[in-house]
């Protein structure tokens, strides 16, 4: 079946600190990936995707995140955290013959300052 | 409009109650979706609606709940005799002629609160 899973359901981290979400999918089709942030009280905004080419992918905000097939992952890093990135996280997989997203569950970021 | 519009931003009602909850996805975007957050869980899928075809309602987990599209833009989710599992904030997103494999825009959701 496909599914996404987020392993972590909250992680805290200090402002200044690296930080890496982890992000695993089953799918049978090749699949095209996305990481998803939501900020309280808001929608769900486009970080990066990954749909071929190079497997490192950068995004806004100062984000990236690589895809390793044999490994079934797609890890969303960021190598300084600032405090306004306290948010939630969702890690998303399709394909081009699908009309649907699969999300994860999330994973909450807190930040200490 | 430059993005996806929701109304209204949060909606209590009591239990029993019919409510309907409005998207305005991006103009020009074919496809358009609606998904279900419960605290502390992911995004629930309900239904897909992609130009004239027929929705996909494989995701509304109950005969309560039903959406329409009308003219290929606007749509309504309404929740019928509505219980307090309902409770959650309702997502809308749409997506352009790419489709749904390049991402969605998402708008900022109604939250919905039964009492």
């Amino acid at each position: 079946a496909q599914s996404v899973t987020q392993p972590d359901i909250h992680i805290t981290v200090s402002e200044g600190a690296s930080l890496e979400l982890r992000c695993n999918y089953s799918y049978g089709a090749t699949p095209y990936l996305f990481w998803y942030v939501q900020s309280p009280g808001q929608g769900l905004q486009l970080l990066l995707k990954y749909f071929s080419g190079d497997t490192l992918v950068q995004g806004i905000k100062g984000f990236e995140a690589e895809f390793k097939r044999s490994q079934s992952s797609f890890n969303l890093r960021k190598p300084s955290v600032h405090w306004s990135d306290a948010a939630e996280y969702f890690c998303a997989v399709g394909s081009y013959n699908t009309d649907k997203l699969i999300f994860g569950t999330g994973t909450r970021l807190q930040v200490f300052p | 409009g430059a993005g996806v519009s929701q109304s209204p931003s949060n909606k209590v009602t009591e239990k029993g109650k019919d409510v309907e909850l409005r998207c305005d996805p991006i103009s020009g975007h074919t496809a358009l979706y609606w998904y279900r957050q419960s605290l502390g869980q992911g995004l629930e899928f309900l239904i897909y609606f992609q130009g004239n075809s027929a929705p996909d309602k494989s995701g509304l987990p109950s005969d309560r709940f039903s959406a329409e599209r009308t003219g290929g833009s606007v749509s309504t989710l309404t929740i019928q005799r509505t219980q307090q599992e309902d409770s959650a904030v309702y997502l809308c997103a749409s997506s352009g002629v790419q489709g749904a494999p390049y991402g969605y825009t998402f708008g900022s959701g109604t939250r919905l609160t039964v009492v």
